[in-house]
């Protein structure tokens, strides 16, 4: 079992739809969680971090965390087609210091 | 504010020779850390430094290896470099690096795009 296992897609989803990104751990004590979008050829850039259950919006994101559960997901609302990159949603454990461990990311596709 | 600051860009190197990256972290912030991301193994943690000491280390041969200044700059240096390295080298930076801090953010550099042949 990966510690963090993401679809690797490719998710389509029509312009201006919500598209729902997903994300489950391994480690039942990782405290923190990133979603990082990363364009073809560029770097990770951070869109969103949560460590306490529930939901944490930013503009047209959400994310949302379970411990319980041990998943963590993503909302983008009124999908743009500038959205369309991968996502990569990263954990960290206790005392692990920038020690983040990454899935391997979902691509999303938002049409025209 | 600049963001985290990663040269060079591009590096091209054949097998057996080393190479040093450099980065600069986010003004104010004292934590660096590196990354190397491959499209089979996606991005796997290289180490971490703080207050110029390694606080943790990702599962890498002795071949790896880094350092960080006064200045919170860091450098990274591969030795004997092999095919597998081939990799786009990413540093990121946070503020204050503590490891008990839940709320840590953690930005990266554009990388450094090394292919070895």
């Amino acid at each position: 079992q990966k510690e963090v296992e993401q679809n690797s897609g490719p998710l389509s989803v029509p312009e201006g739809a919500i598209a729902s990104l997903n994300c489950t751990y391994s480690d039942r004590g990782s405290q923190s969680f990133f979603w990082y979008r990363q364009y073809s050829g560029k770097s990770p850039e951070l869109i969103m971090f949560i460590y306490s259950n529930g939901d944490k919006e930013d503009g047209r994101f959400t994310a949302q965390l379970n411990k319980a559960s041990q998943y963590v997901s993503l909302l983008i609302r009124d999908s743009q087609p500038s959205d369309s990159a991968t996502y990569l949603c990263a954990v960290r454990r206790p005392g692990g210091g920038n020690k983040l461990t990454f899935g391997t990311g979902t691509q999303l596709k938002v049409e025209l | 504010k600049a963001g985290v600051t990663q040269t060079p860009r591009y590096l091209i190197k054949t097998r057996g020779q080393q190479v040093t990256l450099s980065c600069s972290p986010i003004s104010g912030h004292r934590s660096v850390s590196w990354y190397q991301q491959t499209p089979g193994q996606g991005l796997q943690f290289l180490f971490e430094y703080f207050s110029e000491t390694q606080r943790n280390k990702g599962n890498f041969p002795g071949r790896f290896s880094g350092r960080q200044f006064s200045n919170s700059r860091s450098e990274m240096n591969v030795s004997t470099l092999e095919l597998g390295d081939s990799a786009l080298y990413l540093c990121a930076s946070s503020l204050a690096g503590r490891a008990s801090e839940t709320n840590e953010k953690l930005f990266f550099g554009s990388g450094t795009q090394l292919s070895v042949l």
